[in-house]
């Protein structure tokens, strides 16, 4: 166990429901980032929480929608998706400060099938 | 934007085999580099985070050097075991952010 969880681990959406991917970390970060890994490619960087302010949004459709309640929590609020957005979602934590380099816990992830 | 890259994409080797794979990135703007282990069905893992031109760690088995010059990185693994099979992935940071980059991963399946 990473200390961090996710839920839920599977979750199969029709293109008009709305949905949400929840991720918790047990490790008293204070970095928190969503990631995507599609088929045949490398892990993208989504979004990236720093103290609870989103410092990072790599160019993600607005039907992603992040939020960070406290630096414990991340959700990744979802809505009208398209099948290709099925694919496995990462949540990841880090410690913040001059020497950690930033070095992520990875939860399990959530496997995502849109349909 | 950085580009990671790893080869191979894939290496079978058999049991007590010692294998290296390699993890290219822009020398430029260089933060940091790490290397993670991804087994299937499980969370990745961290390995080594590597800053300075010349670092080597060692964990184990494992070890990992860095050249942040020419921008690549080494990870060697003596003596594989079947239980180091796994998906064994770098990702890159520049000093612009928190910006993580992954490349596609390198794929080792060790026969016992």
């Amino acid at each position: 166990e990473t200390g961090v969880t996710q839920t839920p681990r599977h979750l199969v959406m029709g293109m008009t429901n709305k949905k949400s991917l929840k991720c918790e970390q047990h490790l008293g970060h204070n970095a928190m980032y969503w990631y995507k890994q599609s088929a045949k490619k490398p892990l993208e960087l989504m979004f990236v929480y720093n103290f609870k302010e989103q410092t990072e949004n790599n160019s993600v459709p607005s039907r992603f929608s992040p939020e960070c309640p406290n630096s414990s929590h991340l959700f990744l609020h979802l809505h009208t998706l398209q099948p290709e957005d099925s694919a496995l979602y990462l949540c990841a934590s880090s410690q913040e400060g001059a020497t950690s380099y930033y070095e992520q816990y990875f939860g399990p992830g959530t496997r995502l099938t849109v349909t | 934007i950085l580009n990671v890259e790893q080869s191979p994409q894939s290496l079978h080797v058999q049991e007590g085999d010692s294998t290296n794979f390699t993890c290219s990135f822009p020398s430029s703007n260089f933060y940091a580099l790490h290397w993670y282990r991804w087994e299937t069905a499980k969370s990745p893992e961290a390995l080594f985070v590597m800053t300075l031109n010349g670092d080597e760690k060692k964990k184990g088995r494992i070890s990992a050097t860095l050249n942040t010059k020419e921008g690549y990185s080494y990870l060697y693994i003596k003596g594989s075991q079947p239980e180091d099979s796994a998906t064994y992935l770098c990702a890159s940071r520049d000093n612009y952010g928190q910006n993580f980059v992954f490349g596609p991963g390198t794929r080792l399946s060790v026969l016992p």
